[in-house]
């Protein structure tokens, strides 16, 4: 079983600034990583396919990045509404497993 | 557009079953793989069973192995989570998610539309 570990647990930010949340894997997954946001009591929003492919309808303040053990989600510019737990999925071996999720605060 | 609309949640005591269904609309549904996810109080998400296009290949987690069976009506667009003797740590919201592709022989490319999610409560 693939582990996902991401970091921070927690990051605060400013509109404007600029984010970015790690998702480590316990083994090489390729580009196997989706990224997803998540908003109290809503169901996730898809944002990053294959650790770089913005989904659709995302706007480009989202990015990815990454290939084997080591990925990335950077958001620019960040708004108010950006805030939210942010997950990142890999989807290369069974069982699929999830980070255990980033919770961004806007100040 | 598409849409997907879980029910059948609620409570029930350890031990016994609950069937929950996934109504899904605005896409060809025996064209992708389909997912139930889970998500437990205060906790992150955890994958739980996969489908694939024709239902020809199913994978669960291992907590669910040989108690959670999953299906589909193709006249009813609906996918189905059959849940038996189920335990105090299956209680959750459970999400149904349609993946970006067939899942064919289960190779997956993850979800990229998810239901609003049905809760369950396993308590005595």
């Amino acid at each position: 079983e693939t582990t996902l570990t991401q970091s921070p647990a927690f990051v605060s930010a400013t509109p404007g600034d600029r984010v970015s949340i790690s998702c480590t894997a316990s083994q090489d997954i390729d580009d196997d990583v989706n990224w997803y946001r998540q908003k109290p009591g809503e169901a996730p929003v898809f944002l990053i396919q294959e650790a770089t492919t913005l989904a659709p309808g995302i706007p480009p303040r989202f990015s990815g990045s990454g290939y084997g053990t080591d990925f990335a989600l950077t958001i620019s510019n960040i708004e108010s509404e950006d805030a939210a737990y942010y997950f990142c999925l890999q989807h290369d071996n069974n069982p699929f497993t999830f980070g255990q999720g980033t919770k961004l605060e806007i100040k | 557009q598409v849409q997907l609309v879980e029910s059948g949640g609620g409570v029930v005591q350890p031990g016994r079953s609950l069937r929950l269904s996934c109504a899904a609309s605005g896409f060809s549904f025996t064209t992708y793989g389909m997912h139930w996810v889970r998500q437990a109080p205060g906790k992150g998400l955890e994958w739980v069973a996969m489908f694939s296009f024709n239902g020809g290949t199913t994978y669960y987690v291992d907590s669910v192995k040989g108690r959670f069976t999953m299906s589909r009506d193709i006249s009813k667009t609906t996918l189905y989570l059959q849940m038996n003797n189920l335990r105090a740590e299956d209680s959750a919201v459970y999400y149904c998610a349609k993946d970006t592709s067939r899942c064919n022989s289960g190779t997956c490319y993850g979800m990229d539309v998810w239901g609003q999610g049905t809760t369950v409560t396993v308590s005595s």
